[in-house]
């Protein structure tokens, strides 16, 4: 089966500091992944998915199908961007179920 | 569009009772499914609906049911509430056509059981 795995519990930044979250996938096929943020007591909401290869408020983050990873990066935090985040895979589209990580809160300190 | 709409957002129950959690959506999409969200556990998913008249199981169904007579509505029911079912618990919904569709997230229901 599937599976996403976010090493990182929390993660504690300085404002203007670089942020890496970094999300390892086990699949041996070509997957979907995809970025959700969730601000405190709010919903998920998607930030990205690598299809698109966008940037959304800064964050970046790229498939690397040889080393089985897609972290998210940011080079400069901001206190906004404070929240949990989940990296989340899908085996195929539409039909498909999304696995999640277990999450990371980043923190970002003025 | 209200997109995924749940509720109620709060609910206490006591052990053994029963209820629903409602979850509509007005995006017409296909796919619905139930997560629940549990501190360093992330989000598993409970059940997951590809059309009306058709759920299966997820990661972690015992103690829920669920059915789809519509595409708008996916309720999910809890049989006779335990301890460990107190969580929170997201609806989504998805279109399954385009490549790299994703989720929409409801508010979130958060369930305390005692």
């Amino acid at each position: 089966a599937q599976r996403v795995t976010q090493p990182e519990k929390l993660l504690s930044v300085f404002k203007g500091a670089p942020v890496e979250l970094k999300c390892n996938y086990s699949y041996s096929g070509s997957p979907e992944l995809f970025w959700y943020v969730q601000y405190s007591r709010q919903r998920l909401q998607l930030l990205l998915r690598h299809i698109s290869r966008e940037s959304i408020k800064g964050f970046t983050a790229d498939l690397n199908k040889g080393e089985t990873s897609f972290h998210l990066k940011k080079p400069f935090a901001q206190e906004e961007d404070s929240a949990m985040y989940y990296c989340a895979l899908s085996i195929g589209s539409g039909y498909s179920t999304l696995t999640f990580g277990k999450g990371t809160m980043l923190l970002v300190s003025p | 569009n209200a997109g995924v709409t749940q509720t109620p957002k709060f609910q206490v129950l006591k052990t053994g009772q029963s209820m629903t959690l409602q979850c509509a959506q007005d995006m017409n999409h296909e796919y619905m499914s139930w997560y629940r969200q549990d501190p360093g556990m992330g989000l598993r998913l409970i059940h997951y609906s590809v059309g009306a008249g058709i759920t299966d199981q997820g990661e972690v169904p015992n103690g829920y049911n669920v059915s789809r007579s519509t595409t708008e509505d996916f309720p999910l029911r809890l049989l006779s509430a335990a301890p460990s079912q107190t969580s929170v618990y997201f609806c989504a919904s998805r279109m399954t056509v385009r490549l790299g569709s994703p989720l929409h997230f409801g508010n979130g229901t958060r369930l305390t059981v005692t």
